[in-house]
């Protein structure tokens, strides 16, 4: 268990919908990570918070938003969803603003769109 | 550009040997290499990280090397046992806040 809590675990939904992926990172931990894994796929960085600011940006779409709250914990809205945005979505956190720190993964959330 | 490049794709190896899974990074600022562990139906794990003032770092069977001037750095996995099958992943700093994954090798162990 890496101390990461990512809720749902799985969520099925229909194209168009809007959808919000919860992350808790580790006890302690400033900083986390949004990535998109699709079927086969490496990991995809998608953006990053620390201590409740957007610290860094990968490719995420204009469809898809994030935030971070003074409790710390994440959310990945992702919205006007289409199927190919069905995939693996990971949150990771570590205690430190830079990568150079352990970075530690919840177990994911699968959204399915259909 | 931005990429890690990791090869192989996919690695069969026998039970008891060694396994072998290198990247190459474009970032020469780069200094922090970890790598992880993602096993079917799970997050990532970090198994081993390796920061650029050495060379090589060892765990019991897992080892991390790294190559500075090359831009490469490998994990390198001895007597291979079955539970090691799951997909591994190299990843790298780019700048001071992304860290860029490779694409994944699937080790296979067989028995």
């Amino acid at each position: 268990d890496s101390g990461v809590t990512q809720t749902p675990k799985h969520l099925i939904t229909a194209t168009g919908q809007r959808v919000t992926l919860r992350c808790s990172p580790r006890s302690g931990d400033l900083s986390v990570y949004w990535y998109q894994q699709s079927l086969d796929q490496g990991l995809q960085f998608l953006i990053q918070y620390y201590n409740g600011e957007e610290r860094a940006k990968g490719n995420i779409l204009e469809r898809f938003s994030a935030q971070q709250f003074p409790d710390l914990h994440s959310e990945l809205n992702l919205s006007s969803l289409e199927l190919g945005d069905s995939a693996l979505y990971f949150c990771a956190s570590s205690p430190n603003l830079e990568t150079r720190a352990e970075a530690f993964f919840g177990q994911g959330t699968r959204l399915t769109v259909v | 550009g931005e990429n890690v490049e990791q090869h192989p794709s996919t690695l069969s190896v026998q039970e008891g040997d060694s396994a072998v899974i290198k990247c190459t990074y474009s970032d020469s600022a780069s200094n922090y290499f970890p790598w992880y562990k993602q096993e079917l139906g799970k997050g990532p794990q970090l198994i081993i990280d390796i920061r650029s003032n050495v060379g090589e770092k060892k765990d019991q069977r897992i080892a991390v090397t790294l190559n500075k001037t090359a831009k490469h750095f490998s994990l390198h996995i001895t007597e291979t046992q079955p539970e090691d099958s799951a997909v591994y992943f190299c990843a790298a700093p780019r700048g001071s806040y992304k860290l860029i994954f490779g694409s994944g090798t699937r080790l296979l162990v067989r028995p």
